[in-house]
């Protein structure tokens, strides 16, 4: 089936760093790629819309200087986190659209997720 | 009110036993939804699609009513391996998923 990779699993960083996640998909392309993000005991929640060559929509809410979002390829996406601080500790977890012969599957596939703490 | 709503359980059940979740969502217009599973920290995993006429897949049973806007899922015969999170998952367009906040199964010896 189809794979989503997301690196790193696990970053830890001080405060007003920046770091870098990466969501590939390794046996297919995507177009459209979705990054969330999950607090502890609440649900996934969409922070934008990555599209391939194009810029990403970004969620009611969602600081795009903050959260830069890179789709320079039809398999990969990166997730900046710049200036990070302690409250944008959180699980991000990519997905990506993935489409066969043109036909849009119904499924999104997801990346294994990104579990940053800011220090 | 939250576009997709769960009751948080946890539901805590003994091996062998039958348990439903239900979930209610705002938007009218969503066009597909989903049940999606979550071991702890781990990404969320596609279980099932919920079609309008239900559908079954093992010991999984999905149900929708768009007249209600309300999903259901039925698990028969609960195993300790079917210990998760549960997300009900409602595709409003354009492949945008709200999630569920999910309920939480813990299946007992």
């Amino acid at each position: 089936g189809a794979v989503v990779s997301q690196h790193p699993s696990w970053v830890i960083c001080k405060s007003g760093t920046s770091v870098k996640i990466e969501c590939r998909s390794l046996d297919f392309q995507a177009t459209t790629m979705f990054w969330y993000r999950q607090f502890p005991k609440q649900s996934l929640m969409l922070m934008a819309t990555s599209n391939e060559g194009s810029k990403a929509t970004y969620e009611q809410g969602v600081e795009k200087d903050k959260f830069l979002i890179n789709h320079a390829s039809l398999t990969l996406s990166t997730l900046t986190v710049t200036s990070a601080h302690p409250e944008d500790s959180s699980f991000y977890i990519c997905s990506a659209k993935a489409s066969t012969s043109g036909k849009v599957t119904g499924e999104l596939f997801f990346g294994e997720g990104s579990r940053l703490t800011v220090l | 009110r939250k576009e997709v709503e769960q009751d948080p359980g946890p539901f805590n059940v003994p091996e062998g036993a039958t348990v439903a979740f239900n979930c209610t969502y705002s938007n009218s217009a969503s066009q597909s939804f989903f049940w999606y599973r979550q071991d702890c920290r781990k990404e969320p995993k596609l279980l099932m699609s919920v079609y309008s006429s239900g559908n079954e897949d093992g010991r999984f049973t999905a149900q929708l009513n768009r007249a209600s806007q309300y999903i259901s899922l039925l698990i028969r015969d609960s195993k300790l391996s079917d210990s998760a999170t549960y997300l009900c998952v409602v595709n409003t367009g354009f492949q945008k998923l709200v999630f569920g906040t999910g309920t939480r199964l813990l299946v007992s010896p």
